[in-house]
């Protein structure tokens, strides 16, 4: 099982913003980083550290951390952004990586 | 432009060994740490190992620990990954990825080499 734990599935009416949690009690520690994977394609790095952005990243992604949670946040959702979303850090004792188990995030 | 390019995937029995490599360009390979991380088929990320830039730390999760073995040749701009004693459930998508800073953020992956394992 996974140290990281994300809502299965989320979804967004067009335009509008949507938040995707991250839960875990190696994040009162690390900070997350969160990846965007379409179907059929490798993950893409949307944000890293406290809230960085990739260059290509447009900045409706943004991200934010606040005890044991961290959150992505898409301000203005586009169709593009449908796809799933998987975070990741380092578990409790720090030497491991650890992934979420994913958030499918569906635009309406 | 950096890419990674994963091969060496297919259909191995369970039980046998199967190697993969990871030919890395577009930036200078042995100054970052690097990792494979494998995605089954409908399922999520799962991180299998990592290694730093002079392969001095490695790490490996769990479920392979003792079976895999991660390595990297920096002369030749690659990364492999020697899995023993394959089992069902190793069956996925392995991916490289380049590791940003030594901060386990993975900022750029590779496209991926499928690994079956069934009789």
């Amino acid at each position: 099982s996974s140290e990281l734990t994300q809502d299965p599935a989320v979804s967004v009416a067009l335009g509008q913003t949507v938040r995707i949690t991250c839960l875990g009690d190696s994040l009162r520690t690390y900070y997350a980083s969160w990846y965007q994977q379409k179907p059929g394609q490798a993950p893409v790095l949307v944000i890293y550290g406290r809230n960085n952005r990739p260059s290509g990243i447009p900045d409706r992604f943004s991200g934010s951390s606040s005890g044991n949670t961290a959150s992505l946040t898409i301000t203005g959702a586009q169709a593009e952004d449908e796809a799933d979303y998987y975070c990741n850090s380092r578990d409790s004792s720090g030497n491991h990586v650890v992934f979420g188990g994913g958030t499918k995030l569906t635009v309406l | 432009e950096v890419q990674l390019v994963e091969s060496g995937g297919g259909l191995v029995q369970p039980g046998r060994s199967l190697r993969l490599s990871c030919a890395a360009s577009g930036f200078t390979f042995d100054d970052y740490a690097m990792h494979w991380v494998r995605q089954a088929p409908g399922k999520g990320l799962e991180w299998v190992s990592g290694i730093s830039w002079n392969g001095g730390t490695i790490d490996y999760a769990d479920s392979v620990k003792g079976r895999f073995t991660i390595s990297r040749d920096n002369a030749k701009n690659s990364l492999y990954l020697q899995m023993n004693s394959l089992r069902a459930e190793d069956t996925a998508l392995y991916y490289c990825a380049k590791d940003k800073s030594g901060s386990y953020t993975f900022d750029y992956w590779g496209q991926g080499t499928l690994v079956t394992v069934s009789s």
